[in-house]
């Protein structure tokens, strides 16, 4: 069965730093585009971060030089750095698997999401 | 950036009612769109992606179209089961970004 895990959300104050992770299970990340998306309190989607199966990052310009995407091969997990974190960046973090048809077109498989509350 | 607007923001409906949603892209994004659905405490599911293509296990009541910067999901008969907030998202050019959301509600 495909399936992602979040974990590493919690409470932060402002200016500090969280990683998430993602586990995931019956497919290998290092073969498939993963994304974060996130979600405030009662507001829309918001996407955050993708990598690429070569590497290749590209970042929400509300996070650029603040949150790093990464990957463990071994480990099959994806990771979420987050750094100088703000009140802004409070939200539900999904983790996602894009469905790629020679390039992305939509995430066929999220996680259940871990939340990430920054305030003093 | 890419602004993606969505029309209505919320929809009150009847079951069997024909529901379309509306979303406009602020340029062309080709057919590079995907619509989701997502209930209260859950993620997001994927309902069709290339603007039109269904994915596997949505039920054909289900169909998108569109091009360029106008895009529609249309519900053919609403079910109980389709009580829920639907997004757009582009996927033309970096960073990726999803409309504000359409909730559609019992009348």
């Amino acid at each position: 069965e495909v399936q992602l895990v979040e974990s590493g959300g919690g409470l932060i104050q402002p200016g500090g730093s969280l990683r998430l992770s993602c586990a995931a299970s019956g497919f290998t990340v290092s073969n498939n585009y993963m994304s974060w998306v996130r979600q405030a309190p009662g507001r829309g989607l918001e996407w955050v971060s993708i990598i690429y199966s070569d590497g290749t990052t590209y970042y929400a310009d509300s996070v650029k030089g603040r949150f790093t995407i990464s990957r463990d091969n071994s480990k099959n997990t994806v990771y979420l750095q987050m750094n100088s974190l703000r009140a802004e960046d409070t939200a539900m973090y999904y983790c996602a698997r894009e469905k790629v048809e020679a390039t992305s077109v939509g995430i066929d498989c999220w996680g259940q999401g871990t939340l990430v509350t920054v305030s003093s | 950036d890419i602004q993606m607007t969505q029309s209505p923001s919320i929809l009150s409906a009847s079951i069997g009612d024909r529901v379309t949603i509306t979303c406009r892209a602020s340029q062309s994004i080709s057919a590079w769109l995907a619509w989701y659905q997502q209930k209260p405490g859950k993620a997001p599911k994927l309902l069709i992606y290339k603007a039109s293509s269904l994915e596997s296990g949505v039920p054909s009541r289900f169909s998108g179209s569109g091009s360029g910067t106008e895009f529609t999901l249309t519900i053919s008969s609403l079910q109980p089961d389709d009580f829920a907030t639907y997004y757009c998202q582009q996927y033309n050019s970096y960073p990726l970004t999803f409309g504000g959301g359409t909730k559609v509600a019992i009348k």
